[in-house]
């Protein structure tokens, strides 16, 4: 079975600080997907990024990048020179490839809030 | 521009009474999905669609069901409402090509049951 775990229920950081997020996954698959959402105030899902369990490589995307620690079934969003208007609700959801349903299984989510 | 559209926005229901919570994409997505989310938690999987006709069980089926007529249009259907029902839903859609990797979700249903 699945299971995301973001052990964060809040963050904070300083306008221009690197902001760190954390995230640890259960699954019994070798292919899987790492998707990071952002939930704004509103309620809207932004993706920002993902990251597949065969690339070794770290995702990076403008601002945000990860770093996939495999072994340890864990994964970190990284968010460089954080901005007030990057404040809200950031998820980790995990995707098994095997069956390609595109299926996402959710943490329960960081709400980080960066001050100005 | 991806495109999913959720109506309506909010409903207040009967306990008892029938809700019918639709979706709409303009992706040609073949699968969608139904989420609910509950304060203070992430969204969890209620029901699926590969494609117009089929239907899929999620992590929370219990209490709902689903309808996919057409490639564009997917329902979530609760036959007997129950407070215990009062959440946050979303609908999402996505494709099947690897190539294409996110889902795209709509702006969400608040849904209060009384």
């Amino acid at each position: 079975a699945q299971r995301v775990t973001q052990v964060q229920p809040t963050g904070s950081s300083q306008w221009g600080e690197e902001v760190t997020l954390d995230c640890s996954y259960e699954t019994s698959e070798y292919f899987y997907r790492i998707f990071w959402y952002r939930q704004l105030f509103s309620g809207e899902m932004v993706f920002l990024i993902y990251q597949p369990s065969f690339d070794t490589q770290n995702q990076r995307s403008g601002r945000y990048s990860v770093v996939f620690q495999k072994s340890f079934k864990s994964i970190s969003l990284v968010i460089s020179a954080s901005q007030p208007e990057d404040s809200g609700t950031y998820f980790c959801a995990l995707s098994e490839l095997i069956t390609n349903t595109g299926k996402l299984t959710f943490g329960d989510g960081t709400v980080l809030t960066v001050k100005p | 521009e991806a495109a999913v559209t959720q109506s309506p926005r909010n409903k207040v229901a009967v306990t008892g009474g029938k809700v019918t919570l639709s979706c709409n994409q303009t992706n040609n997505h073949n699968n969608m999905y139904w989420y609910r989310q509950d304060t203070g938690h992430g969204l969890r999987l209620i029901h699926y669609s590969y494609g117009a006709g089929s239907t899929e069980k999620g992590d929370i089926p219990d209490g709902y069901k689903a309808s996919r007529p057409s490639q564009e249009n997917f329902s979530l259907i609760l036959e007997l409402a129950t407070p215990s029902q009062t959440s946050v839903y979303f609908c999402a859609s996505g494709s099947r090509d690897l190539s294409q990797n996110t889902l795209y979700f709509g702006a969400g249903t608040r849904l209060s049951v009384l």
